[in-house]
């Protein structure tokens, strides 16, 4: 009864490293998405997925990419890190259907430096 | 575009009171409108969804929405505050064209003893 699992929970990097965040989930659901949340934002949506093999932006993919491979994983990819990525990353699955609502995971926090 | 509107950076309010967050949307079509909550350094938590049907909408831990469609507003309430309850929360609408889910900024509520 996992849900959404993503690591790691915090990352220290220096500006220009890349890195990739990992979220998985276990519950089957085919949506999943990237959030980050930033002080007096709220969540704002990098990619999202509506299943293996298809991915679109959001409202902020710049210096993102995703994949999606198989239905349980979509990691989040930093190419090049600058400051301005420092955040609170959130990824979500959720089934299908429209009346169901997101499981969200427990976060990463990301600082570049 | 679809949006939400939380205009309360935070809401104070006494131990037993009754407390309300705002929150209007702006959706072309029909609103799928959900209210999630969070925790200090934890992910979000879904308290309610309104998808169709009756105006009030009961969720988790004792709290409640209001849907009102003349006044665009789906504010959450509940009846006698608890210190627990302390924490940021998000109102979020669905976009009905890609599914997406798009966040308010949040409303900090702190329910003091």
């Amino acid at each position: 009864n996992a849900g959404v699992t993503q690591t790691p929970k915090f990352q220290v990097l220096k500006t220009g490293q890349s890195m990739t965040l990992q979220c998985a989930q276990d519950m089957n659901h085919e949506y999943m998405s990237w959030y980050r949340q930033d002080p007096g934002m709220g969540l704002r949506l990098i990619h999202y997925s509506v299943g293996a093999g298809i991915t679109d932006q959001g409202e902020v993919p710049n210096g993102y990419n995703v994949s999606r491979s198989t239905t349980e994983d979509f990691p989040l990819r930093l190419l090049s890190a600058a400051p301005s990525q420092t955040s609170v990353y959130f990824c979500a699955s959720k089934r299908g259907a429209a009346n169901y609502g997101y499981t969200f995971g427990s976060g990463t926090r990301l600082t570049v430096v | 575009a679809q949006s939400v509107a939380q205009p309360e950076d935070q809401v104070n309010v006494a131990e037993g009171n009754p407390l309300t967050v705002k929150c209007t949307y702006s959706v072309s079509g029909n609103p799928y409108l959900f209210w999630y909550v969070q925790y200090p350094n934890r992910g979000l938590q879904f308290l309610l969804k309104y998808i169709t049907g009756d105006n009030l909408v009961k969720g988790s831990y004792g709290f409640e929405a209001e849907f009102n469609k003349s006044q665009t507003s789906f504010h959450l309430k509940k009846p006698s505050a608890l210190v627990s309850d302390s924490a940021l929360y998000f109102c979020a609408v669905r976009d009905g064209n890609t599914d997406k889910l798009i966040f308010g900024t949040g409303t900090r509520l702190q329910v003091f003893p």
